[in-house]
């Protein structure tokens, strides 16, 4: 069974930053891109960032860009995000997710399936 | 930005059916997924590439896109399926989600 974990999440203060962390298991990790999805507090669903199988190819939200790295470790199963400059609408239940579709050289043109329960980062003073 | 966009709401009777659209531009030449998310609950892929179902998920839920619009359909409609549902497509450098429905059973 596909097992997706999160971490990391919490309260910091605007302009700080906070490290996510997802453990996967059940699958074989580097044969799949993954993603992370946000939903703010009473909101709908934005995707945040995605990282091919390979790390060879990422892509980010341009909401997100230049703020925050995706990241992951293959042989530690393991997707990261790493948030810097954290500002008050970032605030929202972060999930990670893995792509549907086998493949490991892009992250693009999937669906995510299954999803974590997520961490949830709260940015605020 | 790419958008799509769902109605707010739908509201259906047990046993009836249910359509929810998704509208996007030329939405028909990329491929649609659908997710439904309960209160306090993660997503759970109901639709991908357009109309394939993935395991687990009954019969009555169905997909369908062409042109702008890709619809999710529920038939026979129970009160399990109340949720919130969401599209998601992919244009050509990022992943975007529908503005989502409620869908109500009442």
């Amino acid at each position: 069974e596909v097992q997706l974990v999160e971490s990391g999440g919490g309260l910091v203060q605007p302009g700080r930053s906070l490290r996510l962390s997802c453990a996967a298991s059940g699958f074989t990790f580097d044969d799949y891109g993954m993603h992370w999805v946000r939903q703010g507090p009473g909101k709908g669903l934005e995707w945040v960032s995605g990282i091919s199988g390979n790390s060879g190819t990422i892509g980010y939200a341009d909401s997100v860009k230049g703020r925050f790295t995706i990241s992951r470790d293959n042989a530690k199963n393991s997707l990261y995000l790493q948030m810097n400059s954290l500002r008050p609408e970032d605030t929202a239940l972060y999930y990670c997710a893995k792509a549907g579709k086998k493949f490991s050289g892009n992250y693009y043109r999937t669906w995510f399936d299954p999803w974590g329960q997520g961490t949830l980062v709260t940015v605020s003073s | 930005s790419y958008e799509l966009t769902q109605p707010p709401s739908v509201s259906v009777s047990p046993g009836q059916t249910a359509s929810i659209n998704c509208s996007g531009e030329k939405l028909g030449d990329k491929f649609a997924c659908w997710y439904q998310q309960k209160p306090g609950q993660s997503p759970v892929l109901v639709i991908y590439q357009d109309t394939k179902r993935p395991s687990g998920i009954p019969e009555r839920f169905s997909g369908s896109n062409s042109g702008n619009t890709a619809t999710l359909t529920i038939s026979a409609t129970q009160s399990m399926d109340e949720a919130d549902y969401y599209c998601l497509a992919w244009d050509s450098t990022t992943y975007v989600f529908g503005t989502g429905t409620k869908v109500t059973v009442l």
